[in-house]
């Protein structure tokens, strides 16, 4: 157990939705990290946040935005949602802005949109 | 454009089978170069950091070595349950923190 909690598990939902991912993470950690994990584009990164400030920006799309939570926790939301958003989608977290690698991650939500 | 290749793909081994890994790299500057292991459904799991080419790291079966240009991740008479997909990242020196995943290594050791 990473110590990084991510809400829900599963979701299935229909195209032209918006949905909103929950990602809680370690004690102490002050990034939060996004990534998206699809079976042909592997683990892609998509936005970085550090106590409450955007730090990094990676493949996100305009439709998804992201925010951090002033007692850390940090949410996802994905609208308009397309086929192709069908995809594991994982929060880590890190102690510093540099992540030095060490990043944790949660178990992941998977999202089905039919 | 910064860029991380795994290869192989898949590797099938025998249990005992020593082999290894292979990433590498293009960036304008390396910060770091990290491995994580992944267990299908599950999140990916820290194994190591190398900061500067020929640094080395050990954790039990597994050793990480890096060069400039690329990264090994050795595996020593591996067993069933190092059967996973392992991944290498690596994070540039720049203005942010975004760090690269290659699409990784499927390992599945035989009984």
């Amino acid at each position: 157990d990473s110590g990084v909690t991510q809400t829900p598990k599963h979701l299935i939902t229909a195209t032209g939705q918006r949905v909103t991912l929950r990602c809680s993470p370690r004690s102490g950690d002050l990034s939060v990290y996004w990534y998206q994990q699809s079976l042909d584009q592997g683990l892609q990164f998509l936005i970085q946040y550090y106590n409450g400030e955007e730090r990094a920006k990676g493949n996100i799309l305009e439709r998804f935005s992201a925010q951090q939570f002033p007692d850390l926790h940090s949410e996802l939301n994905l609208s308009s949602l397309e086929l192709g958003d069908s995809a594991l989608y994982f929060c880590a977290s890190s102690v510093g802005t540099s992540g030095r690698g060490e990043q944790y991650f949660g178990p992941g939500t998977r999202l089905t949109v039919t | 454009e910064d860029q991380v290749t795994q290869s192989p793909e898949a590797l099938r081994l025998q249990e005992g089978e020593s082999s290894s890994l292979n990433c590498s790299y293009t960036v304008s500057g390396l910060r770091g170069l990290f491995w994580y292991r992944q267990d299908p459904g599950k999140g990916p799991e820290f194994l190591f950091t190398l900061y500067s080419a020929g640094e080395e790291k050990e954790k039990e079966r597994l050793k990480a070595t890096l060069t400039k240009k690329e990264s090994f991740l050795h595996i020593t008479a591996p067993k069933p349950e190092d059967s996973a997909t392992y991944l290498c990242a690596v994070q540039a020196v720049g203005g942010d923190d975004k760090i690269i995943f290659g699409k990784g290594t499927r390992l599945h050791i035989l009984p």
